[in-house]
């Protein structure tokens, strides 16, 4: 059974200041997903990591790959409050069947 | 615009009551999802379907049935079964050929 592990839960900081959420997981992966969730809202896809050492960037998000230590992080750089949300990272384990296994999620809050 | 559809997107339901939730999507998308969300939670698997008329179990099935009758549509439907129903509901579909999910915008469902 694939499990999926973020870290930290909750994450509180200062605008201006730079963070790294971590997402383990525990089979062979080969995709791994970001995306953003606002409070009462659907999921907003933010990055696709389709192979080992893969890094994307978008504005002050970044998201890196490393399938051989089952390791994605999403580093935040000099947060602004419009990036206070909640993030999950997902996995979509190898196989026929296709589907997607989320992390509990990390519950940004940036404060002025 | 090709995405996916939710209706409602607010659903009470009274003890003992059977209710569907719909999920309609024009993308031409092969397999569907349906998911679970509780507050300050992930995203948890109830059914699947990668294939008309056909559709499997996901991590907490127990109480809910689905039907895959047509490719654009996969609707939900809380029996008087599930218990503890009252949950935020997040259907997604995927193309086989193109990386990544497309979620809809969720039907929130309250038991009265």
């Amino acid at each position: 059974e694939l499990k999926v592990e973020q870290n930290p839960l909750f994450l509180s900081m200062q605008e201006g200041k730079n963070y790294t959420i971590y997402c383990n997981y525990s089979t062979t992966s080969d995709r791994l997903y970001w995306y953003r969730q606002d409070p009462g809202k659907s999921l907003e896809s933010l990055f696709v990591l389709l192979s080992n050492g893969a890094v994307k960037q978008e504005g002050r998000l970044m998201a890196s790959l490393d399938t051989k230590a089952r390791l994605s992080t999403l580093h935040i750089t000099a947060a602004v409050h419009d990036l206070s949300a909640t993030y999950f990272c997902a996995v979509d384990a190898e196989g026929s069947a296709r589907q997607l296994t989320f992390g509990s999620g990390t519950q940004l809050t940036v404060l002025p | 615009d090709g995405g996916i559809t939710q209706s409602p997107k607010y659903l009470f339901r009274k003890e003992g009551q059977n209710v569907t939730l719909s999920c309609e999507q024009n993308l031409n998308h092969d397999a569907m999802y349906w998911y679970r969300q509780d507050p300050g939670q992930g995203l948890r698997l109830i059914y699947y379907s990668q294939i008309v008329n056909d559709f499997q179990k996901g991590d907490i099935a127990e109480g809910y049935s689905v039907s895959r009758e047509k490719k654009e549509s996969f609707p939900l439907t809380v029996t008087s079964a599930q218990k503890n129903p009252t949950a935020f509901y997040l259907c997604a579909s995927r193309a086989e050929i193109v990386m990544g999910y497309t979620f809809g915008s969720g039907t929130r469902l309250t038991v009265v």
